[in-house]
């Protein structure tokens, strides 16, 4: 069975931390990607990559940044966390073309306090 | 940014009724259109991806079709279920890269 796992599902923290959301998928697949979502706004890309330390921004990239050190792992890092950065975070993984199917993580719940 | 959007954002039928949601798109540089189902503390899991304009796909009783000229895609669902109740999204491919709608949010009532 796919899997593409989020380490974690629900966390809390203060404004101003460093925050890494990590995502590992077992698919052998190039592509990876950080959507958010937020109420009536759909999901919003974040960043993606497509290859191991290959990254491209996505539609919403300020305040955070990526890192793909291996193939089967994309971190997300927000460098000093904000209220607005207050979200539901979903990772995604596919192999290379639009033409495949998107394999989605179980999401990752982020309160800043 | 481009503009993927959805109709309508929710829906409440009864158990039994057919229904069917409309997604919009731009109809250049298209490379696919996906359909995905997200049900409340899952992950999103794929229904359809389609390619060609005049697709036609079935799985069961949800069917979808594609028109990339005027760029709209239809879900059909007949003879809805309770266990259809999920939020149903759509996503634009480019070239490696997706743009998602903000979904239709379905409630079957039993």
């Amino acid at each position: 069975d796919v899997k593409v796992t989020q380490s974690s599902r629900y966390l809390v923290k203060r404004t101003g931390e460093k925050v890494f959301l990590e995502c590992v998928q077992d698919m052998d697949h190039e592509n990876m990607f950080w959507y958010r979502q937020d109420p009536g706004l759909g999901l919003r890309l974040i960043y993606f990559s497509y290859d191991v330390k290959m990254k491209e921004k996505g539609d919403i990239p300020e305040g955070y940044s990526v890192s793909r050190e291996k193939k089967e792992r994309f971190s997300l890092i927000l460098e000093s966390a904000s209220t607005n950065q207050t979200s539901m975070y979903l990772c995604a993984s596919s192999l290379t073309g639009s033409g495949n199917t998107i394999y989605f993580g179980e999401g990752s719940w982020l309160t800043v306090v | 940014i481009l503009n993927v959007e959805q109709s309508p954002q929710s829906l409440h039928v009864q158990e039994g009724d057919s229904t069917n949601f409309t997604c919009s798109f731009p109809s250049s540089n298209f490379y696919a259109l996906h359909w995905y189902r997200w049900e409340t503390a899952k992950s999103p899991e794929a229904l359809f991806v389609m390619t060609l304009n005049g697709d036609e796909k079935k799985k069961g009783r949800i069917s979808a079709t594609l028109n990339t000229k005027e760029g709209y895609s239809y879900l059909y669902i007949k003879g809805s279920q309770p266990e259809d109740s999920a939020t149903y999204l759509c996503a634009f491919g480019g070239f490696n890269k997706f743009y998602f709608g903000s979904g239709t949010k379905l409630n079957v009532k039993p």
